[in-house]
């Protein structure tokens, strides 16, 4: 099942603009963490927010969680082509001992 | 080891044939997870292993799916009769109780049945 959906599913931008991806959930969650998948393969953890943080930064990355509207986003600026992969959101609830992934938005960087 | 490995990396198989597809976590790590993702998909939750306790299966498919971890480590994904449906990317993943890292994917397995 899917718990968290990715908005837009596919993104196309310039080199060096602002990427910005969604994902919205259904049930209440502990923690939300990003992922970024090259070519279809492994994921990479990129960052993870808790329900209590509103916001979170790491190098290039920023991360908003919003536990009212249950939703959270992914902004990645100055993008570069290196950036290109697809970005899933994960969803971690008590009691249930695992993370639920989102569809997934296919971001693109032009050079 | 450093990572997470599996095998093999690509697999393609008869319908109706049996697979079995490898996990080696990395080393410490309590906790270990199955994913499948089909094509151009978001991953879909199969089994989570943690320590010694019963494993939580409630994402397998169908009774033709089954997966072990032996010692706490290696864990086996075997798929019975396989269907052109169960072509996917299978995806291993191992972790600590430090959620702050995630979870550590291994590169997957390519099934494809044909």
């Amino acid at each position: 099942s899917q718990q968290g959906e990715e908005d837009p599913q596919a993104l196309s931008i310039q080199e060096g603009e602002n990427a910005t991806m969604n994902c919205s959930y259904k049930t209440s969650i502990n923690n939300l963490q990003w992922y970024r998948q090259n070519s279809g393969r492994g994921l990479v953890h990129l960052i993870l927010i808790r329900s209590n943080e509103r916001e979170k930064h790491s190098g290039r990355l920023r991360v908003t969680l919003d536990t009212s509207k249950k939703s959270s986003s992914l902004l990645i600026t100055a993008s570069r082509a290196a950036d290109t992969a697809s970005y899933f959101c994960a969803t971690f609830t008590s009691g249930t001992y695992k993370y639920i992934f989102g569809t997934g938005t296919r971001l693109k960087v032009l050079a | 080891g450093a990572g997470v490995s599996q095998s093999p990396s690509n697999k393609v198989t008869e319908k109706g044939k049996d697979v079995e597809l490898r996990c080696d976590p990395i080393s410490g790590h309590t906790a270990l997870y199955w994913y499948r993702q089909s094509l151009g998909q978001g991953l879909e939750f199969l089994i989570y292993f943690q320590g010694n306790s019963a494993p939580d299966k409630s994402g397998l498919p169908s009774d033709r799916f089954s997966a072990e971890r032996t010692g706490g480590s290696v864990s086996t994904l075997t798929i019975q009769r396989t269907q052109q449906e169960d072509s996917a990317v299978y995806l291993c993943a191992s972790s600590s109780y430090t959620w702050e890292r995630g979870y550590t994917f291994g590169s997957g397995t390519r099934l494809t049945v044909v």
